[in-house]
């Protein structure tokens, strides 16, 4: 699976959006881009998931850039529940070998 | 419809003992995997179960540590001989099939004192 580069840690104001950038420049043709958080002393939380096209759900909108090299997570109006470690994970999904490799994260702060 | 169930959330072992977790995928789902998280770490894979089978058990310990995921019933995460080292959180995911979307569940504690 390709490789992603994420900011060690973000700040962000209250009800502000949370823009999490992820660098993905190895991404082959058939890997998707999954993001995931952890919240202190909880499992791992899906959040979206895209392949090239934008996706949106109730929790958030994943930009992918054309070219698939990077991506970002948005949280339109971040609140303090928010504040975790989010994981930008590119995956195979086709065949064995499509378990979830994590990287070290972003540590996101929402501050008041 | 219910997530991915673990028990024990919390274990406590002494050096020596064994330690069984157990993990009760989301219905309908027949691919299991365990992550370890030492503490302060990331997670890293250990295995990859489907029913009765072990697909993947690159990230396991030679020694001591098996899984399994019978027919019927949760699939097992078995430590044997504890050492202080294997004190972690041990998670769970599942998914229904190949390449589908992986869900965790919240995690068994284990402590070994």
């Amino acid at each position: 699976d390709a490789k992603t580069t994420q900011p060690t840690s973000m700040d962000c104001a209250e009800g502000r959006a949370a823009n999490l950038p992820c660098n993905h420049s190895t991404i082959s043709g058939n890997e998707y881009v999954y993001w995931y958080r952890q919240i202190h002393s909880q499992g791992p939380q899906y959040i979206i998931h895209g392949l090239k096209n934008n996706e949106t759900n109730e929790m958030a909108s994943l930009i992918i850039t054309e070219d698939r090299k990077s991506s970002t997570l948005i949280l339109p109006h971040a609140t303090l529940r928010d504040t975790a470690v989010y994981y930008c994970i590119v995956r195979l999904t086709l065949n064995a070998g499509n378990m979830l490799t994590f990287g070290g994260g972003t540590r996101l702060m929402v501050k008041p | 419809n219910a997530g991915v169930m673990q028990n024990p959330r919390h274990l406590v072992r002494r050096r020596g003992q064994e330690a069984r977790l157990r993990c009760s995928p989301m219905k309908g789902h027949s691919h299991v995997y365990w992550y370890r998280q030492l503490p302060e770490e990331g997670l890293k894979f250990m295995v990859y179960l489907q029913k009765e089978n072990i697909i993947d058990e690159s990230g396991m310990p030679k020694e001591r540590f098996s899984a399994e995921f019978p027919k019927e019933g949760p699939s097992i995460l078995r430590i044997q001989q504890v050492v202080r080292g294997d004190s972690a959180a041990y998670f769970c995911a599942s998914s229904a099939i190949v390449g589908n979307t992986i869900y965790f569940g919240e995690g068994s504690w284990l402590t070994v004192v």
